[in-house]
């Protein structure tokens, strides 16, 4: 069964860097996502993306935070100037349809 | 906003136990999908279940639409089921809105 990967699996940086979180949908999905869990708390909403725009973002997803989808393939989520704050798990998932959705296994984002 | 609460937020069970875990929401959803959150952090989707019953091996689960909850049923349990278990429901638009988790621990 087809499933969504992302890397790296583990990222550190310093405050004030730039990263860059890279995931590869299902190859048929139309619909992206953005998720972040920070440690011990339950998982938030971030970003939706369909048709190569963003279709809706959260409070969390201020001016630090980008999404494009550079090909057919890489859906990226990019964080400008890291704070201590942004340290969680980010998660990739897509959709076929915008229902059901398949996540990714994550990205653990430490940042020091 | 919608709440989604989940009950019991923890519960500590012996290999071989049953147990119900149960998600409620304030208001009509869409969609909902039950996930496993493994010790190493992975989201594993369990189920899409808007409303009736689905039954996977060991788990099963029901949402009652209507009446704005679903159930996640747990038998047999193994030390693998041990982890962090979401709901997660499609409200207004397509985003999920995660609930607050109920955190299993199986001991053999």
């Amino acid at each position: 069964e087809p499933e969504v990967t992302q890397t790296p699996s583990h990222q550190v940086t310093q405050m004030g860097q730039e990263v860059i979180l890279r995931c590869v949908p299902i190859s048929n999905h139309l619909y992206f996502y953005w998720y972040r869990q920070i440690l011990g708390q339950k998982v938030e909403f971030l970003v939706s993306f369909y048709n190569n725009e963003i279709s809706e973002k959260s409070e969390i997803f201020d001016d630090q935070f980008s999404v494009e989808r550079p090909d057919g393939s890489n859906f990226t989520l990019k964080i400008r100037s890291t704070k201590l704050e942004d340290s969680a798990m980010y998660f990739c998932a897509s959709s076929q349809t915008g229902t059901g959705k398949g996540f990714g296994p994550g990205t653990r984002l430490t940042v020091t | 906003g919608i709440q989604v609460e989940q009950s019991p937020p923890d519960l500590i069970l012996q290999e071989g136990a049953n147990s119900t875990l149960r998600c409620n929401f304030s208001d009509s959803v869409n969609n909902l999908q039950w996930f496993h959150q493994n010790p190493w952090g992975q989201l594993i989707n369990l189920f899409y279940i808007p409303s009736g019953t689905k039954q996977n091996g060991r788990l099963s689960a029901t949402t009652v639409a209507t009446e704005r909850y679903s159930l996640l049923y747990i038998s047999s349990s193994q030390t693998t089921d041990s982890g962090v278990y979401f709901c997660a429901v499609v409200y207004n638009t397509d985003k999920l809105i995660f609930g607050t988790g109920t955190r299993l621990q199986v001991f053999p």
